[in-house]
């Protein structure tokens, strides 16, 4: 597996203003995914965050709303914008380091927009 | 796109007994299964997977099984203890996870 560590671990904000969430892996890794976990929901993928290029958003998602940077194999970020209330969740960030597939979740973000 | 059923929603033993959990997907280019469970507040974790060239896998206390050909995959665990209560998700991936509701499992001592 991988450490993985995420910034911050929880914020409160205000309706309107952006937030941005930083995503730490220990090691290189393939690939890296931004989820959304909504209270006592299950998980749903924002977005694959691509080394270099431009992400790629799920249905439902976009980039305006949500964008991604991913500046190297071990850093990502996943900033929340213009954000209401629906935006309260946890964010959670994953990798897939060198199993086919096999992803490791990150400890979350919990965010509340009051 | 792929879509994940899980059931049940809640399941409730008595420590010692069996649980199990079964899902099911619709796309047939789905050829990778995880579990993971996920304790209150803490992230989700990986605790066994299968893949499509597989029908069954299993380690100590937990096992997955495929069926291709039905389209469902379920997870098995046995002796259950207090502290495997958690919320278990099912994913099935056609190249990303996709993950069903989720089941909350209580083991009663």
């Amino acid at each position: 597996s991988a450490v993985i560590s995420q910034k911050p671990s929880r914020d409160i904000c205000q309706r309107g203003t952006s937030l941005t969430i930083q995503c730490q892996v220990d090691s290189q890794v393939t690939m890296m995914f931004w989820y959304r976990q909504q209270p006592g929901q299950s998980l749903t993928l924002i977005a694959t965050a691509n080394q270099g290029s431009e992400a790629t958003y799920e249905s439902g998602f976009v980039i305006d709303k949500f964008p991604i940077s991913r500046p190297n194999l071990t850093f990502s970020t996943l900033t929340v914008s213009n954000m209401s209330p629906e935006d309260s969740s946890i964010y959670l960030c994953s990798v897939e380091k060198d199993s086919f597939y096999e992803q490791y979740f990150g400890p979350g973000t919990r965010l509340t927009v009051t | 796109g792929e879509n994940v059923e899980q059931h049940p929603s809640t399941l409730s033993v008595q420590e010692g007994d069996s649980a199990v959990i079964k899902c099911t997907y619709s796309d047939s280019a789905s050829n990778y299964f995880p579990w993971y469970k996920q304790e209150l507040g803490k992230r989700p974790q990986l605790i066994i997977d299968i893949r499509s060239n597989v029908g069954e896998k299993k380690d100590q206390r937990i096992a997955v099984t495929l069926n291709k050909t039905a389209k469902h995959f379920s997870l098995h665990i046995t002796e259950t203890q207090p502290e495997d209560s958690a919320v278990y998700f099912c994913a099935a991936s056609p190249g990303k996870l996709i993950f069903g509701q989720g089941t909350t499992l209580q083991v009663k001592p």
